[in-house]
């Protein structure tokens, strides 16, 4: 079992629905857990972090922690375009060395 | 700087060679991670500083990969006697500490022939 999972997609969606993103992790002492999105070609790029149980809203971006069940997810409203991509989930393991551990990625396709 | 600086975007190489990558974190921050990134796959982990020592090296492949931050701030990642498989690309990352979230530089792009 891989410490960190995310289904690969491609998950395609129309522009201006809900995308969800799913990401399950292994290590019950995960304290620390993020998304990132990756353009083709670019480097990783932090979009939400999440540390307690429940919802954490940014703008179009819902992030969900449920530790219970070791699951974390993201939701994106009102999809664009601009938003396909590679969304990675990361998790900081219960050694709380800050390393990250990561997800292989989730490809996110809206179509106009 | 701004960002997170990594140096050089682009290395290609002999097999067997020895490469060195560079990376100049955002000003400030006390951690330095090293990632290593292949085709379809998440950035797997290398090495870990806090300050200047590093504080996990669990994720350093073998003996041939060596990273050192003689002064709490730049990081070089070391390449011995590289192989094929070495091809990647390297990412650096900074945090203000351990924990805190990270941000990461554009990535060296090594190719090893």
């Amino acid at each position: 079992q891989k410490e960190v999972e995310q289904n690969s997609g491609p998950l395609s969606v129309p522009e201006g629905a809900i995308a969800s993103l799913n990401c399950t992790y292994s290590d019950r002492g995960s304290q620390s857990f993020f998304w990132y999105r990756q353009y083709s070609g670019k480097s990783p790029e932090l979009i939400m972090s999440i540390y307690s149980n429940g919802d954490k809203e940014d703008g179009r971006f819902t992030a969900q922690l449920n530790k219970a069940s070791q699951y974390v997810s993201l939701l994106i409203r009102d999809s664009q375009p601009s938003d396909s991509a590679t969304y990675l989930c990361a998790v900081i393991g219960g050694s709380n060395t800050g390393k990250l551990i990561f997800g292989q990625g989730t490809t996110l396709q809206v179509k106009p | 700087g701004a960002g997170v600086s990594q140096t050089p975007s682009n290395k290609v190489t002999e097999k067997g060679k020895y490469v060195e990558l560079r990376c100049d974190p955002i000003s400030g921050h006390t951690a330095l991670y090293w990632y290593r990134q292949s085709l379809g796959q998440g950035p797997e982990f290398l090495i870990y500083f806090q300050g200047t020592g590093a504080a996990d090296d669990s994720g350093l492949p073998n003996d041939r990969f060596f990273a050192v931050r003689p002064e709490g701030s730049v990081s070089t990642l070391k390449i011995q006697r590289t192989e094929r498989g070495d091809s990647a690309v390297y990412l650096c990352a900074s945090s203000l500490n351990g924990g805190t979230p990270q941000h990461f530089g554009d990535g060296t792009r090594l190719s090893i022939l």
